[in-house]
């Protein structure tokens, strides 16, 4: 089972980033979204589609239509560049499957 | 709470790792922690973690009879445990918790622990 996910996403400091996460059957399962910054371990930033954990900034937010998911980073500041990647529970194949991921570039 | 993982570990090929990851704040057998890794340049991938519909250990198909996960409720510890290294074992290893009773997101992550697999 594969998430895809655009391996790269440059934005410039400001504007509104939007990433994608597809996968055959994710209209029905929960999609959580981790940011990744260099060096450190991942951070859960959405979670169950669109729902943000405390401490994470409203500019993160999750949607989600048919077979593709996205979370979108408005008004995206230089901290903001990290990899990003999508999670499923699927138990067809291993149960925790991660996106290929996306790298953020902030201009 | 808080995971904090066991040092950087070099190992040859053919050995055996063991990586911990100390619980504070709760109770391991209270709460659900999953095993990650990433290889250098790669993507996440999920290796194996408690089961919450089941209550037992489930672990990656690919890692099935290598990897052996066990809590340690005397040291509220947390252990992965990977046999038969191979070079492409090389990776930061991550624990990772979880709800215990249902399937959901990894709230809180370990450090890392980077593991090096090379003659």
């Amino acid at each position: 089972y594969v998430l895809t996910q655009p391996p790269s996403v440059s934005v410039a400091p400001g504007q509104t980033a939007t990433i994608s996460c597809g996968g055959r059957g994710l209209g029905g399962q929960s999609v959580h979204w981790y940011q990744q910054k260099a060096g450190q371990a991942p951070v859960l930033v959405v979670f169950d589609d669109s729902d943000r954990p405390s401490g994470i900034p409203e500019r993160f937010s999750g949607s989600k239509s048919g077979n593709t998911a996205t979370l979108t980073i408005s008004r995206v500041e230089a901290g903001d560049e990290a990899d990003f990647y999508c999670q499923v529970w699927d138990s067809t194949t291993d149960p925790y499957v991660f996106g290929t991921g996306t790298r953020v570039t902030v201009l | 709470v808080q995971l904090v993982q066991s040092g950087a570990e070099v190992k040859k090929p053919g050995a055996s790792v063991r990586v911990s990851c100390t619980v504070s704040g709760q109770t391991v057998n209270e709460v659900s922690i999953q095993w990650v890794r990433q290889a250098p340049g790669k993507g996440l991938e999920w290796m194996g973690g408690f089961d919450p519909i089941n209550g037992g250990t489930i672990y990656a198909p690919r890692l099935q009879g290598r990897a052996t996960l066990i809590d340690d409720t005397s040291t509220n510890t947390a252990y992965m445990e990977l046999t038969s290294l191979r070079s492409d074992d090389t990776a930061v290893y991550y624990c990772a918790l979880s709800d215990v009773e249902t399937i959901g997101p990894f709230e809180l992550w370990g450090q890392g622990t980077l593991v090096t697999v090379t003659s």
